[in-house]
């Protein structure tokens, strides 16, 4: 099935950095999703995008909905080790009960 | 927020034996419910798409007499694993989607299949 193309796969960095990870598609999307699961459990909500150009932040995280509705970004400003986990996003094609097409993830390892 | 449960958490059972997951939503009635697998390290894939009171929509690849689907209220959808084998061992989620015109998704917790 299609699938998102997210970067990077991984990540290690220090604690307290900033990260940056990204996702891109060749179709149009109508929402962005972003999620992190922590390891043996489900995805957990973190962003949801529902606009073009569209700029949201919850707590130290902060994602947009790109332009061309093709792409999309979560950054995380100072990091912490809670941060470690996978996080994946997620797009809609269509509205409605449609199913979402996620990216293969990016692993976060953070370094006290 | 709105909260998804699975159960079991975890479950190992037999070769040839079938194992039944429930999703449920606990503070919202979900119309449409989602099933996943997912092999360590690698993404979500979707297995079905379960829609209250009608027959599950299954993707390419996904034996409709294998993994039924069952979504008889709002509230609940069960998938049944039926005569496990061990290369169906795996991680399974459940996602639901709430009704009012809400766009994101909510999972469950998974529920971790062993068969031996």
């Amino acid at each position: 099935g299609q699938q998102l193309n997210q970067s990077p796969q991984s990540m290690f960095i220090q604690e307290g950095e900033d990260v940056s990870m990204n996702c891109t598609s060749s179709s149009i999307f109508n929402t962005w999703l972003w999620y992190k699961q922590d390891p043996g459990e489900g995805p957990v909500l973190l962003i949801a995008l529902y606009k073009a150009g569209e700029l949201t932040s919850n707590g130290r995280l902060t994602a947009q909905f790109g332009i061309t509705r093709k792409d999309s970004f979560l950054n995380i400003s100072a990091s912490i080790p809670s941060d470690v986990g996978i996080y994946f996003c997620a797009g809609q094609l269509l509205s409605g009960n449609t199913p979402l097409v996620f990216g293969k993830g990016t692993r976060l390892s953070v370094i006290a | 927020g709105a909260v998804v449960s699975q159960h079991p958490s975890r479950v190992i059972c037999k070769s040839g034996t079938s194992v039944k997951i429930e999703c449920r939503s606990l503070d919202f009635q979900a119309t449409t419910m989602f099933w996943y697998r997912q092999f360590p390290k690698q993404s979500l894939m979707l297995m079905a798409t379960s829609n209250e009171g009608s027959k599950a929509t299954y993707e390419q690849g996904v034996e409709k007499d294998k993994f039924l689907i069952n979504h008889a209220s709002l509230t609940l959808s069960t998938l049944t694993v039926t005569s496990a084998h061990p290369e169906d061992s795996s991680f399974y989620i459940c996602s639901a989607l709430g009704l009012a015109g809400r766009r994101e998704q909510f999972f469950g917790p998974g529920t971790r299949l062993t068969v031996l």
